[in-house]
This record gives structure tokens, C-alpha cells and sequence, in this order.
């Protein structure tokens, strides 16, 4: 299985602040990233895809880059709404994996 | 709007079997698409358990050592998920979801999601 680790686990920021997660592979997936936003008690929701691709909808705030085994997430400007824990998910094989989580804290 | 609701038994004993359903609107279901199911223990990560294509074909995630099974009944719109011999391990909150694709291309994610059923596997 293809091992997905994100860092950091948490961190605290501000509203206004760039947030950069990273999320890194046990083995080369091209770019076959998707990046997920759950915030308390709801369900996940795509965020992007195929590692730089944003999902319909979302803010153009959420940018993501990187390709192989090294991928990151960026917030450009934290807004409140943004607290929350995202996940990076590996679609190159199966069985299908997921970071470990990474929570946005004030 | 695509829409997916779980429905099921919210406890179950330990050595028995796990039963969800997940009733889908605004998609028909025979129009394509895998259709799956993930799972997250309480104030955990996620985990892929498998998914399954309109036509039956199906693929689990082998960490879940054959207790996985997954069916769709296109008649009702609906696909549902059995886990065998469940311990506590197994509770969780289980989401049903569907695959989406990029049209012409292989990259896929899940989209949308159900809001999920908690499930505690307790005697």
C-alpha cells in the first residue's frame, strides 16, 4: 500500500495568515493528489484535485502543487470558515489511502 | 444536485454482521460511475473500503481480509455494504460516496459524499 503522511498534524493561525500543508508519498503517484476540507461533525469535501485542479466552487483561496511524492496545499489568506481538519488522498492505486490529517486551529 | 444518504442499523454486536444502504438522488446510478464506502473511527483518519461499479463489479480494500462485500440494486437507486465478523475496531462513522472522474482522463476523487451513519459495534 501506498503510505500517505501529511505535516504538520496541527497548526495554530490567524485569519488573514498563508497556511501551507504538505503531504508526502511512500512511492511516486504522478499527480494523482486530491486534497479534502472536513470541518466538525460533516462529511469531507474535495477541495482539489488531480494535485493542482480546484473543485468546482471552491475559493480560489485553496491552491495545490506538486507532483510524484511531494505535494502541498496552500490557503493564501486563512478565513474563518477555513478551520478545519483537511486530508491528502492518493487515487494512482488501490487500495485508495489518505494522510493522516492535518487540523487549522486558531 | 447529487445527493447520497446511509441508512442502517446504528449497533451491532461484535462477531455479526455490519448492513448499510445508501439510497441515492438526483443520479441514476446505471448512468456509470463507481459508487463506495469510507470510514472514519471516532476522532481518526479515513479509510477506503472499497467501491463498486453499477454493473457489480467491485473492489475492497484487502486490509478488510474478505469480510467486505458490496451490491447495487439500480432498481432502487440505492448500493449497500456488508462487513462480516465486525469487532470494535470496525466502529466508525461510514460514508457513502460517489467516484467522480475527470472525463477523458483517469483522475478521480470522491464526490459528493453522504453525511454519514455512526455505527458502534458493541454487545
Amino acid at each position: 500500500d501506498i503510505q500517505m503522511t501529511q505535516s504538520p498534524s496541527s497548526l495554530s493561525a490567524s485569519v488573514g495568515d498563508r497556511v501551507t500543508i504538505t503531504c508526502r508519498a511512500t512511492q511516486n503517484i504522478s499527480n494523482y493528489l486530491n486534497w479534502y476540507q472536513q470541518t466538525q461533525g460533516t462529511a469531507p469535501k474535495i477541495l482539489i484535485y488531480a494535485a493542482s485542479s480546484l473543485q468546482n466552487g471552491v475559493p480560489s483561496r485553496f491552491s495545490g502543487s506538486g507532483s510524484g511524492t511531494d505535494f502541498t496545499l496552500t490557503i493564501s489568506s486563512l478565513q474563518p470558515e477555513d478551520f478545519a481538519t483537511y486530508y491528502c488522498q492518493q487515487s494512482y492505486s488501490i487500495p485508495s489511502t489518505f494522510g493522516g490529517g492535518t487540523r487549522v486551529e486558531i | 444536485q447529487v445527493q447520497l444518504q446511509e441508512s442502517g442499523p446504528g449497533l451491532v454486536k461484535p462477531s455479526e454482521t455490519l448492513s448499510l444502504t445508501c439510497s441515492v438522488s438526483g443520479f441514476s446510478i446505471s448512468t456509470g460511475r463507481y459508487w463506495g464506502w469510507i470510514r472514519q473511527p471516532p476522532g481518526k483518519g479515513l479509510e477506503w473500503i472499497g467501491n463498486i461499479y453499477y454493473s457489480g463489479s467491485a473492489y475492497y480494500n484487502p486490509s478488510l481480509k474478505g469480510r467486505v462485500t458490496m451490491s447495487v440494486d439500480t432498481s432502487k437507486n440505492q448500493f449497500s455494504l456488508k462487513l462480516t465478523s465486525v469487532t470494535a475496531a470496525d466502529t466508525a462513522v461510514y460514508y457513502c460516496v460517489r467516484r467522480d472522474a475527470a472525463d477523458g482522463t483517469s483522475f478521480h476523487w470522491f464526490d459528493p459524499w453522504g453525511q454519514g451513519t455512526l455505527v458502534t459495534v458493541s454487545s
